[in-house]
């Protein structure tokens, strides 16, 4: 049984570069929750998708944006980096709206120069 | 924003000792979770306790949470090297769309 997975492991871009994180969710999970965590810091919520919409958004601008897929995985696109968007994303599936235990892949560490 | 906030934010103890880790948070609650980080990667699920419940245990692990004080305790018992990492209290505010928040989280290390 798969869980989740995550693409690029390591990313390095420039400052005003895009950049796009790929996530496949569990095995069965229909529900994938986008994650920040700075260095030393929480994981701060960004957006969760659903039946390949946006169903909630935590306080990033609009330079994150997402996408969901029939299959369930997810994309978390991020468009003129800036130097504080390096970070760990971390991409977590569930199963449905209800609130639960989320699954989280290993993340992804982006680095912007 | 930091939904929780957990203390100590770091704490080092000899292996066999008790290690107890705090967590308040802000707003009411549907679900409170901990959850286990190691080494800056993905986060593990641990234990989930509901807003009408007041005590859990999974194993060495035992949860508390107050509602009135808007505060949970984990505490885990004869701590291993490997129980190294760092733990996270996430709480949900219920009614459907699962947003999920974390607090600061506390760095235990478990000196062999």
């Amino acid at each position: 049984d798969a869980g989740v997975t995550q693409s690029p492991t390591h990313l390095i871009k420039t400052r005003g570069q895009q950049v796009t994180l790929r996530c496949s969710p569990k095995s069965g999970h229909d529900t994938v929750s986008w994650y920040q965590q700075a260095l030393g810091q929480g994981p701060q919520f960004i957006f969760q998708y659903y039946e390949e919409e946006e169903r909630q958004r935590g306080n990033f601008p609009d330079r994150f944006s997402g996408h969901q897929f029939p299959n369930y995985s997810s994309e978390l696109n991020v468009n003129a980096l800036l130097l504080g968007d390096s970070a760990l994303y971390l991409c977590a599936s569930s199963l449905g709206l209800l609130p639960g235990t989320l699954f989280f892949g290993s993340g992804t560490q982006l680095s912007v120069l | 924003s930091q939904q929780g906030e957990e203390d100590p934010q770091a704490l080092s103890i000899q292996e066999g000792e008790n290690a107890t880790m705090n967590c308040s948070y802000k707003t009411s609650i549907n679900n409170l979770q901990w959850y286990r980080q190691n080494s800056g990667r993905g986060l593990v699920h641990l234990i989930l306790i509901r807003s009408n419940e007041r005590e859990k245990h999974s194993g060495r692990l035992r949860v508390t949470l107050d509602t009135s004080k808007k505060s949970s305790s984990l505490l885990i018992t004869a701590s291993r090297a490997a129980d190294t990492a760092s733990y996270f209290c996430a709480t949900d505010a219920g009614g459907g769309y699962q947003k999920v928040t974390f607090g600061t989280g506390t760095k235990l290390q478990v000196i062999p």
